[in-house]
């Protein structure tokens, strides 16, 4: 089985703080997805990497980067977190390959709460 | 650009209903398309899939058939169980990288 894992399910933080959100993926995939979901807005891509080093800017990539250093790990950053960031993050991994049909898995999400 | 449009919920049945969730979808090309579950608390998990015209796809009871020519992919499930109770989010996906997924669908069911 496919297992995605976030570092924390739970994260209080106080505006300006940096914060990092990690993810890592068991199953040797190459894409790797950050979506923050909030109510009545669904899913919204903010980066996504299909290979180690190379990331693309996803719908909402205002206010955060990411960090692609070794395959299985993809980590979301907030250089300066400000209260508007305040949602549930989700990471999600795919195998890769621009003919695939390819399904993503997700991790169980990270709330974040910016103070 | 590709978009998928879902239902608006809350949908609230009762046990043993019938159920459909309603999704359409604009999109270039010849997309795959996917129904995902999110449960409380938990990601996003696949549902099922479909990737050509007239495909169907199924698990757990859910099916959905891929219509081409009305640019489809309604959700149902002939019998719900108050265990179904989620957010359900139908999505696709069109060469490259980027899946779209529609706003979600909560679901309630009632013993």
């Amino acid at each position: 089985d496919v297992k995605v894992t976030q570092s924390s399910r739970y994260l209080v933080k106080r505006t300006g703080e940096k914060v990092f959100l990690e993810c890592v993926q068991d199953m040797d995939h190459e894409n790797m997805f950050w979506y923050r979901q909030d109510p009545g807005l669904g899913l919204r891509l903010i980066y996504f990497s299909y290979d180690v080093k190379m990331k693309e800017k996803g719908d909402i990539p205002e206010g955060y980067s990411v960090s692609r250093e070794k395959k299985e790990r993809f980590s979301l950053i907030l250089e300066s977190a400000s209260t508007n960031q305040t949602s549930m993050y989700l990471c999600a991994s795919s195998l890769g390959g621009l003919a695939g049909a390819y399904e993503q898995y997700f991790g169980p999400g990270t709330r974040l709460t910016v103070t | 650009g590709n978009s998928v449009t879902q239902m608006e919920g809350p949908v609230t049945l009762s046990e043993e209903a019938f159920l459909t969730i309603n999704c359409t979808y604009t999109a270039t090309g010849y997309p795959s398309l996917f129904w995902y579950v999110q449960y409380p608390g938990e990601g996003l998990q696949l549902l099922l899939k479909a990737t050509k015209a007239d495909d169907k796809g199924s698990n757990k009871g859910f099916e959905a058939t891929y219509r081409k020519e009305t640019t489809s992919f309604h959700l149902e499930k002939g019998s719900v169980q108050v265990s179904d109770s989620a957010v359900y989010f139908c999505a696709l996906l069109t060469g490259g990288f980027k899946t779209i997924f529609g706003a979600g669908t909560r679901l309630f069911v009632k013993a």
